[in-house]
């Protein structure tokens, strides 16, 4: 019964280091969404999963942005030789189905701040 | 170019006073929309869902409009709590898509 969890919560890391973070979906949900939220801006789509497969890459930022998931269920993604512009909040949600009528809930976010 | 347009940008309001969000969007094939709410800190929860054919819809003080034709919903809140202080987020959907398009909220604060 548990919500989207994601981990960690905070990330402080030092310009160039690379990053991973963790988001476990809501068991049964096969979609899984990820965005970022910077300050002041809307939630922007990054790239979302059905089962383990990523349909739709083509919010990543660039290059040193990816994510993968395995056995349906957890994703990480990760980001190499972080940039300042990189901080932000990171959202992941999960769905029933990729469908646009399916409801995505949404976990609390990984605030990552690049110094 | 898919886009949603919230206004006012933030809103502060005397505690059990009723205000109005409004959300104009371009979104094209048009699916559905979602009023989210995201409190300080938290991930964004869903408050209602509207489809082509629905124009109003309510979940509990909160009430969404939908205007199909001009492209435009707006969100009533009765009676204002201190708890009803987060941002609201207009959230569009395009026909055949899973990925949706969001606004960048009102920023709404309920003082006692």
């Amino acid at each position: 019964g548990a919500g989207v969890s994601q981990s960690p919560s905070n990330k402080v890391t030092e310009k160039g280091k690379d990053v991973e973070l963790r988001c476990d979906p809501i068991s049964g949900h096969t979609a899984l969404y990820w965005y970022r939220q910077s300050l002041g801006q809307g939630l922007e789509f990054l790239i979302y999963f059905q089962g383990n497969s990523a349909p739709d890459k083509s919010g990543l930022p660039s290059d040193r942005f990816s994510a993968e998931r395995t056995g349906g269920s957890v994703s990480t993604l990760t980001i190499q030789r972080t940039q300042q512009e990189d901080s932000a909040v990171y959202l992941c949600a999960s769905s029933l189905s990729a469908s646009s009528y399916n409801e995505q809930f949404f976990g609390p976010g990984t605030r990552l701040t690049v110094l | 170019k898919n886009q949603v347009e919230q206004s006012p940008q933030s809103l502060i309001i005397l505690e059990g006073k009723n205000c109005t969000l409004q959300c104009n969007y371009t979104v094209s094939p048009f699916s559905n929309l979602r009023w989210y709410k995201q409190d300080t800190g938290r991930g964004p929860v869903s408050l209602t869902i509207m489809t082509f054919s629905e124009n109003t819809k309510s979940n509990g003080r909160y009430t969404a409009t939908l205007d199909a034709d001009t492209k435009q919903s707006s969100l009533h809140i009765t009676a204002s709590q201190l708890s009803d202080s987060a941002s609201y987020i207009c959230v569009v959907s395009v026909q055949g898509y899973s990925t949706l398009t969001f606004g960048k909220g009102t920023m709404l604060l309920v003082s006692p």
